[in-house]
């Protein structure tokens, strides 16, 4: 099934300790992204990713960090996390960056 | 920069009625895309459509039709024959050539009467 996987779902941390949300694709797609959703806001897009070792800011890259050494994962790290990175996050991937995304199931992370 | 408006925060359709959402969007890329996604109250975004900015008809899918009016930068969304199924939030996107940013507008919140 193509699908693209967010791992955690779910999390609650605490302010300043390192956390990774994985995202991965099998749908050898060339485009990925991540996505902050906060109430109000709608999408914001955080980095994305052209291809293999190409990745660029999006609209709110401050505190977050990427990398694209696969085609399929983009993983999504938060050095250093404070609250108000508390959102929603979906990954999203396509077959080039012109084309419809397929989104994850999304992320809700809590720092506390 | 690009911008994407959705001026309306909720709208309330009477099921099996068309409705329009409304989108504006602002760029200096001559090349554009504009996309519509659908995300319902479990959380999953659903794409619905596009419109290329070169395409000379309004793009159509199913129930969901693109009104694009290029000079006055709006692609608004029609959905017919409205189901109670589409109560969803509604979210337009513009992805520009210059940057391959995706820009999302805040949503429109469509509630469906029975």
């Amino acid at each position: 099934e193509a699908q693209v996987t967010q791992n955690p779902r779910y999390l609650i941390t605490v302010t300043g300790k390192k956390l990774t949300v994985t995202c991965s694709q099998n749908m050898n797609h060339e485009y990925m992204s991540w996505y902050r959703q906060d109430p109000g806001l709608g999408l914001r897009q955080i980095y994305y990713s052209m291809n293999v070792e190409v990745t660029d800011k999006g609209d709110v890259p401050e505190g977050y960090k990427v990398s694209r050494k696969e085609k399929r994962n983009f993983p999504l790290i938060l050095e250093s996390p404070s609250p108000n990175q508390t959102s929603l996050y979906f990954c999203a991937s396509s077959l080039k960056a012109w084309q419809p995304q397929h989104f994850g199931d999304g992320t809700r992370l809590s720092i506390l | 920069a690009q911008k994407i408006t959705q001026t309306q925060p909720g709208m309330f359709v009477q099921e099996k009625e068309a409705v329009t959402l409304d989108c504006t969007y602002d760029t200096s890329d001559p090349s554009y895309g504009l996309f519509w996604y659908k995300q319902p109250s479990s959380g999953e975004m659903i794409f619905l459509i596009y419109q290329g900015s070169y395409d000379q008809q309004n793009a159509t899918e199913g129930r969901y039709s693109l009104n694009f009016q290029k000079a006055r930068k709006s692609a608004n969304l029609v959905i017919s024959a409205s189901q109670l199924g589409d109560s969803a939030m509604y979210f337009c996107a513009m992805l520009g050539a210059g940057s391959y940013q995706l820009t999302f507008g805040k949503g429109t919140k469509l509630s469906v009467i029975p």
